[in-house]
């Protein structure tokens, strides 16, 4: 059971657009503490996407974005392109555990 | 070129020990903060342990605390995890990942990862 909430699974068409959950308590998201999401695609190792709940690290596509509000977080993945099926990971920081917590992870599977 | 390498993974028995390394190339490994990240077969991601830039400050999930322990050489560009009393839910993908940077804490470099199994 992670401390972050996400859907098991999320699928959509090509061109569509797909949206992500993350939900957490007043521990971590709700506590003020930023969110990040990772990519992961299969085989590989994580890659950051978004950091500081809506920001891009450099060559990061910008069909890709975040948001966060109250003890949730969301990511939105625009234009739904083939590459993008991976999995999705949230993460944030988590004052009862003196650490960082991640989502139970996302599958995206563009159909 | 920004990377991390892992190593020292590999088969273990339960209650035994084994020391990963992270090897660092193409950036200010001393000016990072840096973590243990692993990813059992099929499951998420698990944060494991952080150390500050300097090595002064370290930080273990509870699932670890009291067996591993986590460490730096800023002379080497190195990090390491001893992890010992292994058990067979240790079994997991470790990566070594970088904190962004002092005022974003995200993981913005992660190595290729390096396997450990704990099994009889």
């Amino acid at each position: 059971q992670s401390v972050l909430t996400q859907p098991p699974s999320v699928s959509g068409a090509p061109g569509q657009r797909v949206t992500i959950s993350c939900t957490g308590s007043s521990s971590n998201i709700g506590a003020g503490y930023d969110v990040h999401w990772y990519q992961q695609l299969p085989g590989t190792a994580p890659k950051l996407l978004i950091y500081d709940n809506n920001n891009r690290p450099s060559g990061v596509p910008d069909r890709f974005s975040g948001s966060k509000s109250g003890t949730s977080a969301s990511l939105a993945i625009t234009g739904l392109q083939a590459e993008d099926e991976a999995d999705y990971y949230c993460q944030s920081s988590d004052s009862s555990l003196s650490g960082w917590v991640f989502g139970g992870g996302t599958k995206l599977t563009v159909l | 070129e920004v990377q991390m390498v892992e190593s020292g993974g590999g088969l273990v028995q339960p209650g035994g020990s084994l020391r990963l390394s992270c090897a660092a190339s193409g950036f200010t490994f001393s000016s990072y903060e840096m973590n243990w990240v692993r990813q059992a077969p099929g499951k998420g991601l698990e944060w494991v342990s952080y150390i500050s830039s300097s090595g002064s400050t370290i930080y273990y999930a509870d699932s670890v605390k009291g067996r591993f322990t986590i460490s730096r050489d800023n002379a080497k560009n190195s990090l390491y995890l001893q992890m010992n009393s292994l058990r067979a839910e240790d079994t997991a993908v470790y990566y070594c990942a970088r904190t962004y940077n002092w005022d974003h804490d995200a993981f913005d470099i992660w190595g290729q990862g390096t396997m450990v199994t704990v099994s009889s």
